[in-house]
């Protein structure tokens, strides 16, 4: 079955500064890659997904790119705030069509 | 996308007791899930509700344990039985809008302590 490999587990980044969360997936039919940012004590909200027909997607300082190829997958964040802090998750589709493998989560650290 | 309300938002609850937890969606969707999220871990999938029929459960999840329903398109409940500490965790429903989609979006999550 579908595994996903997340990294680092923690990631603290001064504010302004990029930062960036990779996601490995073993599945070639995997097609769908969502990235959830859940916030402390609060359910994890959808903040951009890219489907396997596309390369990269952005969204104002977020974007995602996925190479088929190596199978992995990064969600890049610009211009960091304060705000940006939470734990984000990565997912991948398994055997179903509804059913996701989530990674084990990126804890993000902006520095003030 | 739809707001999706849980109840209740956290309990105590006491060892051998049960706790159920509702999930209210504002418009209907298809498909409805349950996931269980351990302290500092990531998401792990209880079980699809289906609607007018029994839940599909993953594995190493049971009915007796995990009773599921879904009486309409906008509404389910998890009850999870017989707790023990090993329960103590976040339930969160997650819902999709059309067949075959795979996009989810979860409620706000109900945390459970057990003692």
């Amino acid at each position: 079955g579908e595994n996903v490999e997340q990294h680092p587990s923690t990631l603290s980044v001064q504010e302004g500064d990029s930062a960036v969360i990779k996601c490995t997936y073993s599945d070639s039919a995997s097609n769908y890659f969502p990235w959830y940012k859940q916030e402390l004590g609060k359910g994890p909200q959808l903040i951009i997904d890219i489907r396997s027909n596309v390369g990269e997607k952005k969204d104002q300082r977020i974007a995602v790119t996925l190479n088929k190829t190596a199978k992995h997958f990064s969600l890049h964040i610009t211009e960091t705030q304060p705000e940006d802090s939470a734990v984000y998750f990565c997912a991948a589709t398994g055997d179903s069509n509804y059913q996701l493998i989530w990674g084990a989560g990126t804890k993000l650290i902006i520095k003030p | 996308s739809a707001v999706i309300s849980q109840k209740p938002s956290r309990d105590i609850c006491q060892r051998g007791t049960s706790l159920t937890i509702q999930c209210q969606v504002d418009s209907q969707v298809t498909m409805m899930f349950w996931y269980r999220q351990q302290p500092g871990q990531s998401l792990t999938l209880i079980a699809t509700a289906n609607q007018g029929s029994e839940a599909t459960y993953e594995s190493g999840f049971v009915i007796d344990k995990f009773p599921i329903s879904r009486p309409n398109l906008t509404f389910s409940t998890l009850t999870v039985s017989n707790l023990s500490p090993e329960d103590s965790s976040i339930y969160l429903c997650s819902v999709g809008y059309a067949p075959g989609t795979d996009t989810q979006y979860f409620g706000p999550g109900t945390r459970l302590t057990v003692l």
